[in-house]
């Protein structure tokens, strides 16, 4: 089947450790993005890809790193330097970035605690 | 100013009634928006999106999309508690004079509680 699958869904990591957070897509889309979701909060953008071996960053990009070396793949590196790491990550993938149309497919997102 | 701005809410409806969800976006040159629903621990799924001005039907959900006042809304007739979720917002930015930047915001949802 078709879709985008995040690992793990679950992580627990101590303060000042680097997490890598996978997002792998088999749909074949040029277009892939990390989102954090705090708790009653809405989707905020970390980071995007339009197309392999080119990113942006989002609106919250700090303390974040991300590479795109592969079109299935778009994993997100949070590193000691992201200061409030606690968080849902989703990460989501579209068909063409710039396109108007096309839904956002997301994965089933990670939730990451730093203790 | 956010880009893309909704009340949190919660926004409570009697059962049957219609749920009115606003959002207000601040690019005035965005073409596309999306409404999301999201269960809570759940991801986000696609209700409907729209780009033309006026309204936009799906079974009981409508879209409105304002350009010039620059908000969109969802319309939900027929409330039902399985409803009950987070909507959130979602507009593709464009850039200055070149075309949509490929960047997707969100609003910051509203939940809605519709109460049987």
């Amino acid at each position: 089947d078709g879709g985008i699958t995040q690992s793990p869904k679950y992580l627990f990591r101590k303060e000042g450790q680097n997490v890598t957070l996978s997002c792998e897509q088999n749909l074949n889309h040029d277009a892939m993005y990390w989102y954090r979701q705090d708790p009653g909060q809405g989707l905020r953008l970390i980071y995007y890809s339009q197309i392999v071996n080119d990113f942006q960053k989002g609106d919250i990009a700090e303390g974040y790193s991300v590479s795109r070396e592969k079109k299935e793949s778009f994993p997100l590196t949070v590193t000691s330097a992201q200061k409030n790491p606690t968080a849902f990550y989703l990460c989501a993938s579209k068909f063409k970035a710039v396109s108007n149309t096309g839904e956002l497919f997301f994965g089933e997102g990670s939730r990451l605690t730093v203790l | 100013q956010k880009e893309v701005e909704q009340n949190s809410g919660p926004l409570s409806v009697p059962e049957g009634a219609i749920a009115s969800l606003n959002c207000t976006y601040s690019d005035r040159g965005s073409q596309s928006f999306f409404w999301y629903r999201q269960y809570s621990g759940k991801s986000p799924e696609l209700i409907m999106f729209i780009y033309s001005n006026g309204d936009k039907e799906d079974g009981r959900f409508t879209a409105q999309l304002n350009k010039a006042s620059q908000y969109v809304s969802l319309l939900i007739r027929d409330s039902q508690p399985s409803d009950s979720a987070t909507y959130l917002c979602a507009v593709i930015l464009r850039s200055h004079g070149s075309g949509n930047t490929g960047k997707l915001i969100f609003g910051q949802g509203t939940t809605l509680q519709v109460k049987p």
